[in-house]
């Protein structure tokens, strides 16, 4: 079975301050996506990266890095000189690989408080 | 190009009644997919469409959840009779399939059920 764990239930920084977002995982299988998403005040779920297990290439984009670790089974997220916009939940997810487009396995997410 | 939709955005219900929540898909996307989050709770995978044709229903919780996707187009998910452990928000997402097997799926801003 598929599990991810986000173990951080709530984290409260003041701005410009660097945040991590852990997140572990748990799969079988050797092929399988990893996934952030963002959940504005507004509800809806907004995609931030996609990895596959087979690239731990390390990704940055703008403020937003991610750390993959197969050694580990975590991919954490890291927001750098944070900002009140960056409020949010952060869910992590894991794909059942099991043909293309199938379901995501969610952590239960994180609630980021970026205070001014 | 518009994102998911979903209808209503909120909905109050006694236990008993029933309740019917729509998702409208991104144009052109084969795949839809129903989520639900408990207070709480991690999202948790209902079910998988692809097109008319259910793919996978592991996750549906019991035979008062019922989903539909007549055409290939919008979805709808009713619960009759809604009882209060249904309470929570249920999101929609829709992909396009690709011959890589990698895909992203869009999130609409869920309904939100509470059942009293």
């Amino acid at each position: 079975a598929q599990k991810v764990t986000q173990a951080q239930t709530e984290i409260s920084v003041v701005e410009k301050e660097d945040v991590t977002l852990d997140c572990v995982y748990e799969t079988r299988d050797t092929t399988y996506y990893l996934f952030w998403y963002k959940q504005p005040p507004s509800g809806e779920l907004v995609f931030l990266i996609r990895r596959n297990s087979f690239d731990e290439q390390n990704e940055i984009s703008g403020r937003y890095s991610w750390n993959f670790q197969k050694s580990t089974s975590s991919f954490n997220f890291t927001i750098t000189a944070s900002q009140v916009v960056d409020s949010a939940v952060y869910f992590c997810a894991l794909s059942d690989p099991t043909g293309a487009n199938s379901k995501l396995t969610f952590g239960k997410g994180i609630t980021l408080s970026v205070r001014p | 190009e518009a994102g998911v939709t979903q209808f209503p955005s909120h909905s109050v219900i006694e236990k008993g009644q029933t309740v019917t929540l729509r998702c409208d898909p991104i144009s052109g996307h084969d795949n839809l997919y129903w989520y639900r989050r408990v207070m709480g709770k991690e999202i948790k995978f209902l079910l998988h469409f692809v097109k008319e044709s259910k793919q996978d229903e592991s996750g549906m919780p019991n035979n008062r959840f019922l989903a539909e996707r007549t055409g290939g187009t919008y979805s709808t998910l009713k619960v009759q009779p809604a009882e209060l452990e249904d309470s929570g928000v249920y999101f929609c997402a829709s992909s396009q399939e690709e011959l890589a097997g990698a895909y992203e799926q869009y999130f609409g801003p869920g309904t939100r059920l509470t059942v009293t």
